[in-house]
């Protein structure tokens, strides 16, 4: 089973619309965090947020915003006002408790999001 | 401070060959890691290290090695290469587990 959903694949938005990315994620832990990565054309994968599983206050920065939602296990991203700079792969992570082996890692396959200008 | 860096950036191999990839990081972190991404399924993990002397296994480690001899570098070799590690390769760090791993720039790697 997934841990981290992005049901988005693609998505296409003309500039200066708002868009929102969605990021399920499963978990039994009660400490964890979630992450949200920027990939653009590029390559490199560029860190964007870090909120752990306590603090449920949205968080503003610039034109981006996250929504946490533990009711629903959500970390949505929203970026108001798209701008062409922000066509990338948006990548949702969570990070729980190391088990003895394996994974404690985990990201989503990732939204391509496209600004058209 | 260069982060995290990576060597090659890029390579092509013939099946069946040896390759190791090279990660450093300059940040003094305890825990590196080891990705490849492919289309459509994101990063998987493939190796990861706690610390200096320490290798534990990821996701996806068949066909892969990794040794972490000094703390700032975390090696991962193909032993004998196949088409399906074909794939763009991400090494990591992070000071903690919990902690945002910074990645390096990656490696493209084909095999033929």
């Amino acid at each position: 089973a997934q841990k981290v959903t992005q049901a988005q694949t693609e998505i296409s938005v003309v500039e200066k619309e708002d868009v929102t990315l969605d990021c399920v994620y499963e978990t039994r832990d009660t400490t964890y965090y979630l992450f949200w990565y920027k990939q653009p054309p590029s390559g490199e994968l560029v860190f964007l947020i870090r909120r752990n599983s306590f603090d449920e206050q949205n968080e503003i920065s610039g034109r981006y915003s996250w929504n946490f939602q533990k009711s629903t296990s959500s970390f949505n991203f929203t970026i108001t006002a798209s701008q062409v700079v922000d066509s990338a792969v948006y990548f949702c992570a969570l990070s729980e408790r190391p088990r003895d082996t394996g994974n404690q890692f985990y990201f989503g396959t990732g939204t391509s999001l496209t600004v058209i200008p | 401070n260069a982060g995290v860096t990576q060597t090659p950036k890029f390579r092509v191999l013939k099946t069946g060959q040896s390759m190791t990839l090279l990660c450093a990081q300059d940040m003094n972190h305890e825990y590196m890691y080891w990705y490849r991404q492919d289309p459509g399924m994101g990063l998987r993990l493939i190796h990861y290290s706690v610390g200096e002397g320490t290798t534990a296994k990821g996701e996806v480690p068949d066909g892969y090695n990794v040794s972490r001899l000094k703390k700032q570098n975390f090696l991962l070799g193909l032993e004998s290469a196949a088409p399906s590690q074909t794939s763009v390769y991400f090494c990591a760090s992070s000071q903690a587990a919990y902690d945002t791993q910074y990645f390096g720039p990656g490696t493209r790697l084909t095999v033929l």
